[in-house]
């Protein structure tokens, strides 16, 4: 079962702009994490945020949290062109983590 | 860094064959896991293992079967490919404790076909 879903299904944005993936899901979390998957190869994490967070920062990601509504964003700032990929949610703990269907970044040079 | 490899990159196999689909990890992680990937499902838990010999199904373990004797090693066997087994395999590691254990490495995937 998908714990995360991830909204927009694809996003298509010009160098230089800013890009912003959402993830809900339905259960109580311990934490949430962001992936990245350039295509054809496998995942690389970018970011947990735990439940008693609201925001974290890391280079030019920001992460927030809004465990009221069940729900994340991943903002990315200044797009690159090597940012095009695309981005998971997952939820879970060690042994069982459920993945968001993700979504499909393409940023345009 | 943490290194995940997988044995083949792309693999065309028949209907009815056995498949072996190996993982390796160099970093002493406890955890490994198999997902496979599909358009518009994402990643689905086929099957993971906490600990040399332990499997635990995942969310789709019909069809699938695994092996861990080393602690590094965690292979995937399809006993009798079918079509509808074509899918991108990703194997990942990860340790048990502490805030790094939840973040998941992974390897490059392999994408299996199966004719």
């Amino acid at each position: 079962s998908q714990q995360g879903e991830e909204d927009p299904q694809a996003l298509s944005i010009q160098e230089g702009e800013n890009a912003t993936m959402n993830c809900s899901y339905k259960t109580s979390i311990n934490n949430l994490q962001w992936y990245r998957q350039n295509s054809g190869r496998g995942l690389v994490h970018l970011i947990l945020i735990r439940s008693n967070e609201r925001e974290k920062h890391s280079g030019r990601l920001r992460v927030t949290l809004d465990t009221s509504k069940k729900s994340s964003s991943l903002l990315i700032t200044a797009s690159r062109a090597a940012d095009t990929a695309s981005y998971f949610c997952a939820t879970g703990g060690y042994q069982k983590v459920t993945f968001g269907i993700g979504t499909k970044l393409q940023v345009i040079p | 860094d943490v290194k995940v490899t997988q044995s083949s990159r792309y693999l065309v196999k028949r209907t009815g064959e056995k498949v072996f689909l190996e993982c390796v990890q160099d970093m002493d992680h406890e955890n490994m896991f198999w997902y496979r990937q599909d358009p518009g499902l994402g990643l689905r838990l086929i099957y993971f293992s906490y600990d040399v010999k332990m499997k635990e199904k995942g969310d789709i373990p019909e069809g699938y079967s695994v092996s861990r004797e080393k602690k590094e090693r965690f292979s995937l066997i399809l006993e009798s490919a079918s079509t509808n087994q074509t899918s991108m395999y990703l194997c990942a590691s990860s340790l048990n404790t502490g805030t790094s254990g939840l973040k998941q490495f992974f390897g490059p995937g392999t994408r299996l076909t199966v004719l």
